[in-house]
């Protein structure tokens, strides 16, 4: 299994501003996930991120408005900017273990922007 | 399109009850299937993980089936208890295992009463 620390665990921001979510696997991965889930909807994949390249954002979602950094192999970074509150949701990081087959997930960053 | 359905959508047992938790999905070709349990505001934990190959798991308390010819999946838990409260929540994944279409389920809500 993978252990995954995200952090902040959830905040409260002002509309406008921006807000990076951080995420810490304790093991190399290659691929690190990045969903939102709104308000009592399921999960939606925002981009998919790989070590030494840009990240594969889904349809609807762009770099402009959720950057993503990810430097190494165990770290990346999901960065919600210019918030409104429509971006109120949590917003979680994912790997995969077990030979690229089972799901790991961090602990979830419930953002609230005001 | 890969289609998850839970029901219920929400559940409230007394302590003690064996229930059964349904995910249903349109698509029979998938990899492989696994169960999450979602504490308010927070990450999902994996339960279980079924591969295409089997029809069921078991871990502790919990024990999933899956029948890939129906489109169905079960997650049975026996002797219910108020720690249990949580959504919980099934995704799918798809025959080449690209875990960047993964499709979850909206979840089901149980609560269990002492």
């Amino acid at each position: 299994s993978a252990v995954i620390s995200q952090k902040p665990s959830r905040d409260i921001c002002q509309r406008g501003t921006s807000l990076t979510i951080q995420c810490q696997v304790d093991s190399q991965v290659t691929m690190m996930f990045w969903y939102r889930q709104q308000p009592g909807q399921s999960l939606t994949l925002i981009a998919t991120a790989n070590q030494g390249s840009e990240a594969t954002y889904e349809s609807g979602f762009v770099i402009d408005k959720f950057p993503i950094s990810r430097p190494n192999l165990t770290f990346s970074t999901l960065t919600v900017s210019n918030m409104s509150p429509e971006d109120s949701s949590i917003y979680l990081c994912s790997v995969l273990g077990g030979g690229n087959t089972e799901a790991f997930f961090g602990q979830g960053t419930r953002l609230t922007v005001v | 399109k890969q289609e998850v359905t839970q029901i219920p959508a929400a559940l409230s047992v007394p302590e003690g009850e064996n229930l059964v938790l349904n995910c249903s999905f349109t698509d029979s070709a998938i990899y492989n299937l696994q169960w999450f349990r979602q504490d308010p505001g927070k990450g999902l934990t994996s339960l279980l993980l079924i591969q295409s190959s089997q029809r069921e798991q078991t871990s502790g308390r919990l024990n999933a089936s899956l029948d890939k010819s129906s489109g169905r999946s079960t997650l049975y838990i026996a002797a219910s208890q108020p720690g249990d409260s949580a959504t919980y929540l099934c995704a799918v994944s798809p025959p080449s295992g690209g875990y960047q279409k993964v499709t979850f389920g909206t979840g089901t809500k149980l609560q269990v009463i002492p």
